[in-house]
């Protein structure tokens, strides 16, 4: 079983639409967490960090539940350019930083 | 706009050849990480360092792998000798401790390696 695992999709949804990926790692000392977004043949690229009480951003938020061990993702009003892959981090080790990444769920949004 | 830079973007080797890809950081950031990625098996550490020295290679197969950061503005990736199998795009990452106390990292474009 791998140490984050992610449903690979590809989700997809049209305009407007709400979508929500979820993320669940094993190792329950994680520290931290994190959702990374990877366009077509780009880097990835941090879209937001992960707080326990769960954190807003525009139309994306962010939820963790520690005791199931999972994450979540809401992308609401979704829009063409939210098409890309969605990488769930976990960071191992809060002073070290060893990330581990999911593979990555893939989004289209159609139009 | 600070960003982390990777050179080359793109290498076409043979097999059997080295291969040297350079990394220059976000200044100010004490931490840099290599990572591999490839459709089979995702995003996967190689390598990092903090503060220069070296903390984690376990990532990396040793016979064949090198990493080093000469300086503060420089880690290098080498590969020899180079395999098929070494086929990926090599990220280099700098990363720095947040506002709010979180680690985050950012990553350069990478360096699409082909080993034929």
């Amino acid at each position: 079983r791998k140490e984050v695992e992610q449903d690979p999709g590809p989700f997809n949804v049209p305009e407007g639409a709400t979508v929500a990926f979820n993320c669940t790692y094993s190792n329950s000392a994680s520290q931290s967490f994190f959702w990374y977004r990877q366009d077509c043949r780009k880097e990835p690229k941090l879209l937001m960090s992960v707080y326990s009480s769960g954190n807003e951003d525009g139309r994306f938020t962010a939820q963790l539940n520690r005791a199931s061990q999972y994450i979540s993702l809401l992308i609401r009003d979704s829009k063409l350019s939210d098409s890309a892959t969605y990488l769930c981090v976990v960071n191992r080790d809060n002073y070290g930083q060893n990330f581990v990444f999911g593979p990555g769920t893939r989004l289209s949004v159609l139009p | 706009d600070a960003r982390v830079t990777q050179t080359p973007r793109h290498k076409v080797t043979e097999m059997g050849q080295e291969v040297t890809m350079r990394c220059q950081p976000i200044l100010g950031h004490n931490t840099v990480f290599w990572y591999r990625q490839t459709m089979m098996q995702g995003l996967e550490l190689l390598a990092y360092f903090r503060n220069r020295a070296p903390l984690d290679d376990s990532g990396m197969p040793k016979d064949r792998f090198s990493a080093e950061m000469p300086d503060a503005t420089l880690a290098t990736l080498k590969i020899q000798p180079s395999e098929p199998r070494d086929s990926a795009v090599y990220f280099c990452a700098s990363g720095r401790r947040s506002g709010t106390g979180y680690n985050e990292q950012f990553f350069g474009p990478g360096t699409r390696l082909t080993v034929l």
